[in-house]
């Protein structure tokens, strides 16, 4: 089955333990992201990849890293979560990186708690 | 700025029509897409639009005007499966999607 999968589904941590959330798709995808949900504020872009090993910054990268050494897997890293870092975070793949008729399929979620 | 307008929330009757509205100021534009997204789970594809017109997938349409910077998505023979919230998206550059905050959508029997 074609999907986005990302793990884990839920995680509580506490300030400045380093966690990672991984994302991995099965459809052979260019084009990799990762947003964060808040309530009032929609879904924000925080990076996204075009391709192996090419990443840029979204809108709202500080405090977030990632990075794309395989086309399937876009791990998104917290080197040092915060608490404003408590969010619900989606992975979304595309076909291809600069087709802007490409719709994005979303992984299932990770709602993440940081105290 | 880039600035994209949707309802926070709209209540309608099972079996009515629907309309959610979606203005948008973004720097470019290269198309609009509209998602639904129930509670708790990932947002899915609904409809795609990049010239001015009404596109139609069975219950569900969806409008664009490119140079008043607005879309609408129309629903048709409302469910109760249909409450979820609607996310309107525009691509604005190659790699680059702008979100809506969402409209939650209440069906009511």
């Amino acid at each position: 089955e074609a999907q986005v999968t990302q793990n884990p589904r839920y995680l509580i941590t506490v300030t400045g333990k380093k966690l990672t959330v991984t994302c991995s798709q099965n459809m052979n995808h260019e084009y990799m992201s990762w947003y964060r949900q808040d309530p009032g504020l929609g879904l924000r872009q925080i990076y996204y990849s075009m391709n192996v090993e090419v990443t840029d910054k979204g809108d709202v990268p500080e405090g977030y890293k990632v990075s794309r050494k395989e086309k399937r897997n876009f791990p998104l890293i917290l080197e040092s979560p915060s608490p404003n870092q408590t969010s619900l975070y989606f992975c979304a793949s595309s076909l291809k990186a600069g087709a802007t008729n490409e719709k994005l399929f979303f992984g299932s979620g990770t709602q993440l708690s940081v105290l | 700025g880039q600035n994209i307008d949707q309802p926070t929330e709209m209540t309608a009757t099972e079996g009515a029509i629907v309309q959610i509205n979606c203005t948008y100021q973004t720097s470019g534009f290269n198309g609009l897409f509209w998602y639904q997204q129930h509670a708790g789970e990932a947002p899915t594809f609904l409809s795609y639009n990049v010239l001015d017109g009404l596109e139609e997938k069975g219950r569900f349409s969806s409008f664009l005007s490119r140079s008043k910077g607005y879309s609408y998505l129309l629903l048709k023979e409302l469910q109760m499966k249909d409450s979820a919230s609607y996310l309107c998206a525009v691509t604005s550059g190659t790699y680059k999607y702008i979100f809506g905050t969402g409209t939650r959508l209440k069906v009511l029997a």
